[in-house]
C-alpha cells in the first residue's frame, strides 16, 4: 500500500523569504501523480501544484515549484517570496495512475504541514 | 461556475440522530468521493462513486451510506450519529479516465456529535 509522509508538522517563514516543505512517499508503482494542496483557515482545499511521475521536469506554478526526485521518492514544495496569504496547512497527496475499477482516483494524503508566515 | 457545493458548513448532532450531508457538482465529473479529516489522521476516504448508480466503500465506510442517483449529486448519510463521527467532511469530484486531473473539493462540513 502506498503511504505519504510529511515530516514537518509545523514550519515558519519570514515574509518575502523562501521555504521548502518536505514530502516523501512509498510506492511500488512506476506511474502516478503527486499533488500539493493548500488548506487555509477557511477549510477550502486548493490545488497548488501537480506533478506527473513520468515527467522528469519539475512542475512550477508562479511562486510555487517542486523538487521531484523519483528514485528517492521525494516531492518537496518550494514557496518563493512568501506572502501572508500563504499561511495555511499544506498537504502532499499521491494518486495511482493505474486503472483499478475507478479507485485510481483515490488520493492518499500526508498529515500536513502547518505553515506560518511572519511579517 | 459553482464547482462542488457542499452543505451544511456546520452541524451539531446528538448521538443517535441521523442526517444527510449534501454534495453537488456542476462539472459533469463522473467520479465523486467523500473524505473525513481528523487531526493526526489526515484525510481518509469514506465512499466513492464512479458514476450514477455505482458506489463503493473506501477506507472508513462504517456508519455511513451513500447513493448516486444522478451525476451531479452524491449525498452522505449518517444513519445513527456517534461521537466518533465528529470530524470535518469533504466531498470531492474528478474526471475519470487517464490523466492526473485534480480533485475539486467542497468547502467542508464541520460535524460535531454530542
Amino acid at each position: 500500500a502506498q503511504t505519504v509522509t510529511q515530516s514537518q508538522p509545523e514550519m515558519s517563514v519570514q515574509e518575502a523569504e523562501t521555504v521548502t516543505l518536505s514530502c516523501t512517499y512509498d510506492t511500488s508503482e512506476s506511474d502516478y501523480y503527486l499533488f500539493w494542496y493548500k488548506q487555509p483557515p477557511s477549510r477550502q482545499m486548493i490545488l497548488v501544484i501537480r506533478q506527473e511521475a513520468y515527467k522528469q521536469q519539475n512542475a512550477t506554478e508562479n511562486r510555487f515549484s517542486v523538487n521531484f526526485q523519483k528514485a528517492a521518492k521525494s516531492f518537496s514544495l518550494k514557496i518563493s517570496d512568501s506572502q501572508l496569504g500563504d499561511a495555511a496547512m499544506y498537504f502532499c497527496a499521491y494518486r495511482s495512475a493505474i486503472w483499478n475499477a475507478g479507485n485510481n482516483r483515490k488520493l492518499i494524503w500526508g498529515l500536513g504541514t502547518s505553515l506560518a508566515v511572519n511579517p | 461556475n459553482a464547482g462542488v457545493t457542499q452543505t451544511p458548513k456546520f452541524q451539531v448532532l446528538k448521538t443517535g440522530q441521523s442526517m444527510t450531508l449534501q454534495c453537488a457538482q456542476d462539472m459533469n465529473h463522473e467520479y465523486m468521493s467523500w473524505y473525513r479529516q481528523d487531526p493526526g489522521m489526515g484525510l481518509r476516504l469514506i465512499h466513492y462513486s464512479v458514476g450514477a448508480g455505482i458506489t463503493d466503500q473506501g477506507e472508513v465506510p462504517n456508519g455511513y451510506n451513500v447513493s448516486r442517483s444522478t451525476t451531479e449529486d452524491f449525498p452522505l448519510r449518517l444513519l445513527s450519529a456517534a461521537p466518533s463521527q465528529t470530524s470535518v467532511y469533504f466531498c470531492a469530484s474528478n474526471l475519470l479516465g487517464s490523466g492526473g486531473t485534480e480533485a475539486f473539493f467542497g468547502q467542508g462540513t464541520r460535524l460535531t456529535v454530542v
